[in-house]
């Protein structure tokens, strides 16, 4: 069982910057793809970004492009998401995700508990 | 960019069977993964490359995938099956790969 565990939710205002830590066990992160995955309140799940664990293949949903960017950190087993220019539709429970598969297709097995992010004047 | 379209919810009665659709565009070229999620949850997988099932999930949760539909079926159905259910692809010809069904609330009457 991987546990993945997210820090650095909280209240933030309209156009103001959060980022977001994904932390697992040693050694989780390599070798597989590492994702965050978006909730809004009541709403259905929407994928953000993906990178690999080696820092390529970063790519982001069309609605967070050119804002938010994922990095890791492998030496502190951490996953990060800098969110800027953050607006109220951003919103939502972040949850990080280790993706299974292979190029052609990722899944998720391992899910952290999730961050609250609420964008808010 | 990819579409995935789920019905918003399914009712079955206890010890009934329950089909949750998934439709895309030639959905059966895909793979097609599958994701359980209780309020105040994060999801769990229940399926993944259509019809396998993870370490843990019961065998009376399959799946099928051909044409333009991708189906999750489970069979005799529990009360604690109640819970919202995604699909999920990854249209790796795009640069936003990353895509999810609106998702099925599964009431169980």
């Amino acid at each position: 069982q991987v546990q993945l565990v997210e820090s650095g939710g909280g209240v933030v205002q309209p156009g103001s910057s959060l980022r977001l830590s994904c932390a697992g066990p040693e050694s989780s992160f390599s070798g597989y793809t590492l994702h965050w995955v978006r909730q809004p309140p009541g709403k259905g799940l929407e994928w953000v970004a993906v990178m690999s664990y080696d820092g390529g293949g970063r790519y982001y949903a069309e609605s967070v492009e050119g804002r938010f960017t994922i990095s890791s950190d492998l030496s502190r087993d951490t996953l990060y998401l800098q969110m800027n220019g953050l607006r109220r539709e951003d919103t939502a429970i972040y949850f990080c995700a280790r993706g299974s598969g292979h190029s052609a297709t990722y899944f998720y097995e391992y899910w952290g508990q999730g961050a609250l992010v609420t964008v808010s004047s | 960019s990819y579409v995935l379209t789920q019905p918003p919810s399914v009712s079955v009665a206890p010890g009934q069977t329950a089909n949750i659709p998934c439709g895309g565009a030639n959905i059966g070229s895909k793979s097609v993964h599958w994701y359980q999620q209780r309020p105040g949850q994060a999801p769990v997988l229940v399926l993944y490359y259509d019809n396998h099932r993870p370490s843990g999930i019961p065998e009376r949760i399959s799946g099928s995938n051909s044409g333009n539909t991708a189906t999750l079926t489970i069979s005799r159905v529990e009360v604690g099956d109640e819970a919202e259910y995604f699909c999920q692809v990854w249209d790796s010809t795009s640069l936003h790969p990353g895509v999810f069904g609106g998702g099925t609330r599964l009431a169980v009457l």
